[in-house]
């Protein structure tokens, strides 16, 4: 069993549409990344969070650390987000990142 | 140019050759890390360096040979190509150990193995 699991794998919306990418994770943590994978392949750091809630223009991470579980939120929607938005957690005592397989998101105009 | 570089950004080559793909960041970071991604697995770590002169194994090292001599420079070898290594290969680089740095990526390297 991954130690990483999200949900859902793929994601088809409509622009404007409230979007909502969940990660939960097996390991004790202090903080968890939220990634973002370009179409094109970049990946590029969205949020780093350890506890409650942040945001970022249109994007909100929240983490529940005792329930092991972590939300990314996308308001208003748009084609732009379309790509691979990416869990990872750094086990307790460990510098490496365990990564999840990636959630797909297309949002359609 | 400031940042994460990787070269080349795609590569073919046989089985059984030796390639080497290059990684050079220039922000002085401590560690490096390189990563494999591949379809239904997520970013799979292959080695880790936390200064110059200092590497460690990842989760699937197997094939695989770095070095760091330099601390801007995390070049990875695969020594004699197989075509399970066809993959995109990711480099990263975080400024200090600390699990709320941020970690950067490198644009990535597509490596196909016939």
């Amino acid at each position: 069993k991954n130690e990483v699991e999200q949900s859902p794998q793929n994601l088809t919306a409509q622009e404007g549409e409230f979007i909502t990418i969940n990660c939960s994770y097996s390991v004790g943590i202090s903080a968890l990344h939220w990634l973002q994978q370009h179409p094109g392949g970049g990946i590029v750091s969205l949020f780093m969070l350890s506890s409650g809630k942040k945001k970022h223009g249109r994007l909100i991470a929240t983490i529940n650390i005792q329930e092991k579980h972590s939300s990314l939120h996308i308001t208003a929607s748009h084609p732009r987000d379309s790509a691979v938005y990416i869990c990872a957690v750094p086990p307790f005592g460990n510098e490496k990142l365990t990564f999840g397989t990636g959630t797909r998101l297309t949002i359609i105009p | 140019d400031a940042g994460i570089t990787q070269s080349p950004r795609y590569k073919i080559t046989e089985t059984g050759r030796q390639v080497t793909l290059m990684c050079h960041q220039t922000w002085s970071h401590s560690y490096m890390f390189w990563y494999r991604q591949d379809l239904g697995h997520g970013l799979r770590l292959i080695y880790y360096s936390a200064a110059a002169d200092i590497t460690d194994k990842g989760e699937v090292p197997d094939g695989y040979v770095v070095s760091r001599s330099k601390t801007e420079n995390f070049p990875l070898t695969l020594e004699s190509a197989t075509r399970s290594q066809t993959s995109v290969y990711f480099c990263a680089s975080r400024f200090a150990p600390g699990l709320y740095n941020e970690q950067f990526f490198g644009p990535g390297t597509r490596l196909t193995v016939l």
